[in-house]
């Protein structure tokens, strides 16, 4: 079975500077999708950026972006410039491939505190 | 972009009673739905996912006959926790794909959840 790993409970960051959360995955299969979603206390769960395993290529959304270390199995989530709105749950998420029909896998979370 | 509707955001019950919670799709079909459960400050465990038109398959330790599911059509499913516990509060979640969102790198759409307490 997959596993998912985020070793950070809570962080805490500056307005404007950077960040990084730190994500951990176990799986035997090749190919497979990874997520970061943002959980605000809206409870709504929001996507953040994804990453396509067969890409070698690191996403970028504006201000986010990911280190994707395959071999390591690491994915971890930098937050540039960051904004008070930053301030969430940040959960790191696995999905296999397609025949798995989209059904995610979620680490534990990190809470991100982003202060004046 | 496409839409989850949840219904309702909370509802308080007394124990023995029983709850249903509604999870629409409103602009595409959801072929598979998901159902997660949420305890406070911790991750999203997945209950249940569901196909329209077939039963529920539940992951390990998730009482099909506490949390009964029913994916009838292509954009309606239902949670009905069954006579409710209090230990049974938490926040629910549901997540759709459709035929139209097949692929993976397609991301699954959330409803806003449900916040269940159950006196």
């Amino acid at each position: 079975a997959q596993t998912v790993t985020q070793s950070q409970p809570e962080m805490s960051v500056q307005e404007a500077e950077t960040v990084t959360l730190s994500c951990t995955y176990d799986t035997s299969e090749s190919d497979y999708y990874l997520f970061w979603y943002k959980q605000p206390p809206s409870r709504q769960m929001i996507l953040v950026i994804r990453q396509e395993a067969y890409k070698q290529q690191n996403a970028t959304e504006n201000r986010f972006s990911v280190n994707f270390q395959k071999a390591a199995k690491s994915f971890s989530l930098k937050i540039s410039d960051s904004q008070l709105g930053d301030a969430a749950m940040y959960f790191c998420a696995y999905c296999g491939s397609a025949g798995t029909a989209s059904k995610l896998t979620f680490g534990t979370g990190t809470r991100l505190q982003v202060t004046l | 972009g496409a839409v989850v509707s949840q219904h309702p955001s909370r509802v308080i019950c007394k124990s023995g009673t029983s709850v249903k919670i509604e999870c629409r799709s409103l602009d595409f079909q959801a072929t598979t739905m998901f159902w997660y459960r949420q305890f406070p400050k911790q991750s999203l465990m997945l209950m249940a996912t569901s196909n329209e038109g077939s039963k529920a398959t539940y992951e390990q330790g998730v009482e099909k006959d506490k949390f009964l599911i029913n994916h009838a059509s292509l954009t309606l499913s239902t949670l009905t926790v069954t006579s409710a516990h209090p230990e049974d509060s938490s926040f629910y979640i549901c997540s759709a794909t459709g035929t139209d969102l097949l692929r993976v790198n397609s991301p699954l759409h959330f409803g806003n959840g449900t916040r269940l307490t159950v006196t």
